[in-house]
């Protein structure tokens, strides 16, 4: 059964850092992976989605990375807003199925002004 | 940009009454979901629907769970008899092809 880890569970940075989130599979046998934005009490908003043939996807300020083979992905966030405080969620797609995404539980960023 | 909508974004009910929970998928899309996410928890997934049946359910999706599509644009959750435990936010989603989702905003059950 696929396991998904996201670590840390939470991350508080000032305004302008660049930061990582990672996120960590048990199964390598995956169709694709995506990262997920969840402000508080609303839906999820995809940020990037990785096909398992590629290494890596961006959009503006974030580059995801997957590396199928060690079960890894990470988001790297640049130069980081206070607009970017939100739960990053990622979740994988298994090689076989109907889209049955398995999420982490989360990373809670916070950034401060 | 096109969305999923669902609706109601909030329900309260009591406990034993059934609750039905709607969603409008992107109009061009074929494969509808449902997933669910206890406050606190990892989001989880319940059913996939495809050509009017299911294609994929999860342990959770038992027997006081149903999915129907009663038209060319709705998409609905019923739950027959409300637990505590079915309190959670409920997500919809829908897809062109494999694997990209679309997720709507959700809809807060509160069972009581």
């Amino acid at each position: 059964k696929q396991e998904v880890t996201q670590i840390p569970a939470a991350l508080s940075v000032p305004e302008g850092e660049n930061l990582v989130l990672n996120c960590s599979f048990t199964d390598s046998a995956i169709y694709n992976l995506q990262w997920f934005r969840q402000d508080p009490g609303k839906g999820l908003t995809s940020l990037l989605l990785i096909q398992s043939s590629q290494r890596e996807q961006t959009s503006g300020r974030l580059n995801a990375s997957l590396d199928k083979s060690s079960g890894r992905s990470t988001l790297y966030i640049a130069a980081s807003q206070p607009g970017d405080s939100a739960t990053y969620l990622c979740a994988v797609g298994p090689a076989s199925g109907y889209s049955t995404l398995t999420f982490g539980k989360g990373t809670m960023l916070l950034v401060s002004p | 940009e096109p969305e999923v909508t669902q609706t109601p974004s909030h329900q309260v009910t009591q406990m034993g009454q059934e609750v039905i929970l709607r969603c409008v998928p992107i109009s061009n899309h074929l494969y509808f979901y449902w997933y669910r996410q206890i406050l606190g928890q990892k989001v989880e997934f319940l059913v996939s629907f495809y050509n009017n049946e299911i294609s994929e359910k999860s342990e959770i999706f038992d027997d006081q769970f149903s999915v129907e599509r009663p038209d060319g644009s709705n998409f609905t959750l019923k739950i027959r008899s409300t637990k505590l435990e079915d309190s959670a936010m409920y997500f919809c989603a829908s897809s062109a092809g494999a694997n990209v989702l679309t997720f709507g905003a959700g809809s807060r059950l509160t069972v009581l």
